[in-house]
């Protein structure tokens, strides 16, 4: 089964800052998912890569496949983006992309 | 509707109840899945369908728990004998084919109490 350690578990972050959250795993994957869960809601997947870097609005996902890292990003953060932010892999040699290993998470908070 | 729809989104019940929570994907989706999210851990795969059948069960952690999904839309997990440590939130997403290029929809999930 996959390792992910996400970094770090807690971020606090004043209004406007540039946001990093870090995800290394211990296998080899296929793809990458980036997921915001906001409190007592739902989530939402913001990416999916296997390379490279994804952009979409404020948000920028990278990843590098030999150092087994990953990295989200969020410029000129607002409080809206205050969520938990979810690393997942698909679990190796599954049927399907959607059976996910996830890392525990870090919570978000930014102020105004 | 529009999204992936969970009911209900809570439910209390007592230890040793059984309880029935259901889960209706996004029109056309052939993939689902359910996870369940401890407090303050990530989700953990429970079960698989494509179709209507359980293509992967590996992650239901004993025989009290049992998922179907009869006509190969709405799927519905079900809990016998329940105990305090089912409390959580079960979550469902669906794509629409299991491949690599079909994105995930997750459901706001239900919140499980057992007291």
């Amino acid at each position: 089964k996959n390792e992910l350690e996400q970094s770090p578990q807690n971020l606090t972050a004043q209004e406007g800052e540039f946001i990093t959250i870090n995800c290394s795993y211990s296998v080899g994957i296929s793809a990458l998912h980036w997921l915001q869960q906001h409190p007592g809601g739902g989530i939402v997947s913001l990416f999916m890569l296997s390379s490279g870097k994804k952009k979409h609005g404020r948000l920028i996902a990278t990843i590098n496949i030999q150092e087994k890292h990953s990295s989200l990003h969020i410029t000129a953060s607002h409080p809206r983006d205050s969520a938990v932010y979810i690393c997942a892999v698909p679990n190796a040699g599954g049927t399907s992309y959607g059976k996910l290993t996830f890392g525990q998470g870090t919570i978000l908070t930014v102020h105004p | 509707g529009a999204g992936v729809s969970q009911t209900p989104s809570n439910k209390v019940t007592e230890k040793g109840k059984y309880v029935e929570l259901r889960c209706d994907p996004i029109s056309g989706h052939t993939a689902l899945y359910w996870y369940r999210q401890s407090l303050g851990q990530g989700p953990e795969f429970l079960i698989y369908f494509q179709g209507t059948g359980a293509a992967d069960d590996s992650g239901l952690p004993n025989d009290r728990f049992f998922a179907v999904r009869p006509e190969g839309s709405v799927s519905t997990l079900k809990i016998q004998r329940t105990e305090r440590g089912d409390s959580a939130v079960y979550l469902c997403a669906s794509s629409l084919t299991p491949g690599r290029n079909s994105p995930l929809h997750f459901g706001n999930g239900t919140r499980l109490t057992v007291t």
